[in-house]
């Protein structure tokens, strides 16, 4: 079975802070996606590494930086917290461009 | 750019039938994924179609129209756990980045 694992389900932080979400899986899949979820609006997709070291912005990346030093990780950042950052944030991973993408149990965040 | 539209909600009986539409219109259609999210979890994998034409999987099936922008996913002798949310998502261009719906709450009754 595929294993995406997030390091947190559940994270309070304070405005202005630094926060990282870490993502995990154990397939060696080569792209890896991190989303953030909002009610009313879906999954928007924030950033996405198709390899190592590699990344590109998704559609809502203002505010977050990516971290892809391995292949089975990729790290999800908020340089400074703020309350619109407020969301659940799930990562996913697929082996390849055809494939679905496998999600892990997301993270809830919650700045205050 | 990408507009993808699905109802918000829907409400079946047990043992019915019900099927749950979606809408698209995006540049660089490249397939089409229904995905299954109970509250608090993670969204997981039903179905997938990049040609026209119905898909069946017990008793989940997918339908695709790419002339029409048009999929539906259908779900038979529905069972309380089935009560979720169904999220339609369109893949673009070569890569595979998704574009998902705002989601259908399902709730299925006895």
């Amino acid at each position: 079975d595929v294993k995406v694992t997030q390091s947190s389900r559940y994270l309070v932080k304070r405005t202005g802070e630094k926060v990282f979400l870490e993502c995990v899986q154990d397939m060696d899949h080569e792209n890896m996606f991190w989303y953030r979820q909002d009610p009313g609006l879906g999954l928007r997709l924030i950033y996405f590494s198709y390899d190592v070291k590699m990344k590109e912005k998704g559609d809502i990346p203002e505010g977050y930086s990516v971290s892809r030093e391995k292949k089975e990780r990729f790290s999800l950042i908020l340089e400074s917290a703020s309350t619109n950052q407020t969301s659940m944030y799930l990562c996913a991973s697929s082996p390849g461009n055809q494939e679905t993408q496998y999600f892990g149990p997301g993270t809830r965040l919650l700045v205050l | 750019g990408q507009n993808i539209d699905q109802p918000t909600e829907m409400t079946a009986t047990e043992g019915a039938i019900v099927q749950i539409n979606c809408t698209y219109q995006t540049s660089g259609f490249n397939g089409l994924f229904w995905y299954q999210q109970h509250a608090g979890e993670a969204p997981t994998f039903l179905s997938y179609n990049v040609l026209d034409g119905l898909e069946e999987k017990g008793r989940f099936s997918s339908f695709l129209s790419r002339s029409k922008g048009y999929s539906y996913l259908l779900l038979k002798e529905l069972q309380m756990k089935d009560s979720a949310s169904y999220l339609c998502a369109v893949r673009r261009g070569g890569g595979n980045k998704l574009t998902f719906g705002t989601g259908t709450q399902l709730k299925v009754e006895l």
